[in-house]
């Protein structure tokens, strides 16, 4: 089946800790996405590539670092300078940079104490 | 910040139509509406979008008034699995592309 996988489901860490998310997709998109949601609010922006090799930040990129060597995949670092990094995470995947519909992953939900 | 406004929360009947309105004043010319929706911890799902015309597709109809500043993302006969988180999107250009802005959405509850 075609989509886009996260994993773990659940994370948890200690605080000071790094921690890298996977995001993998066999869809053959070109761009991907983070997005980070806290309780009862939307969907934010952390950082997006629209190829590989490239990435920009989005509107929450403090405390976060990505990569994207391939096109299937674009892992997120949350680092320690992260102050909130309990959050739940959410990768997305779309065919190009113009106006398509974007596929989401299931999310992880991270959890740092 | 998101440039729509919707109703926090919502009910509806088990098999009558949901009408989840949503509010974009400020629309440019160019902008699309897209809705997308989130069943509970899962990620968002594509629904629809539109410029002016409306749409209609295999999961819901999108209304968008004449003037643009409003639209209704109608569910036709909503079941208990429509539970779920509606968001209404102004789609951004510029340099982020491909951006979606979500705000805080609208609660549908379908009851039995």
């Amino acid at each position: 089946d075609g989509g886009i996988t996260q994993s773990p489901k659940y994370l948890f860490r200690k605080e000071g800790q790094n921690v890298t998310l996977s995001c993998e997709q066999n869809l053959n998109h070109d761009a991907m996405y983070w997005y980070r949601q806290d309780p009862g609010q939307g969907l934010r922006l952390i950082y997006y590539s629209q190829i590989v090799n490239d990435f920009q930040k989005g509107d929450i990129a403090e405390g976060y670092s990505v990569s994207r060597e391939k096109k299937e995949s674009f892992p997120l670092t949350v680092t320690s300078a992260q102050k909130n990094p309990t959050a739940f995470y959410l990768c997305a995947s779309s065919a190009g940079t113009g106006l398509g519909e974007q596929y989401f992953g299931p999310g992880t939900r991270l959890t740092v104490t | 910040d998101a440039k729509t406004t919707q109703p926090p929360s919502m009910d509806c009947a088990e098999g009558r139509a949901a009408n989840l309105p949503c509010n974009h004043s400020t629309i440019s010319g160019n902008e699309y509406v897209y809705w997308y929706r989130q069943i509970h911890s899962q990620g968002p799902q594509y629904i629809i979008h539109g410029l002016k015309n409306n749409e209609t597709n295999e999961m819901a109809s999108l209304i968008i008034t004449e003037d643009r500043k409003s639209s209704t993302l109608i569910l036709p006969h909503a079941t208990l699995r429509d539970t779920a988180v509606y968001y209404c999107i102004v789609r951004l250009g510029g340099e982020y592309g491909n951006k979606l802005v979500f705000g805080a959405g609208t609660i549908l509850r379908v009851k039995s």
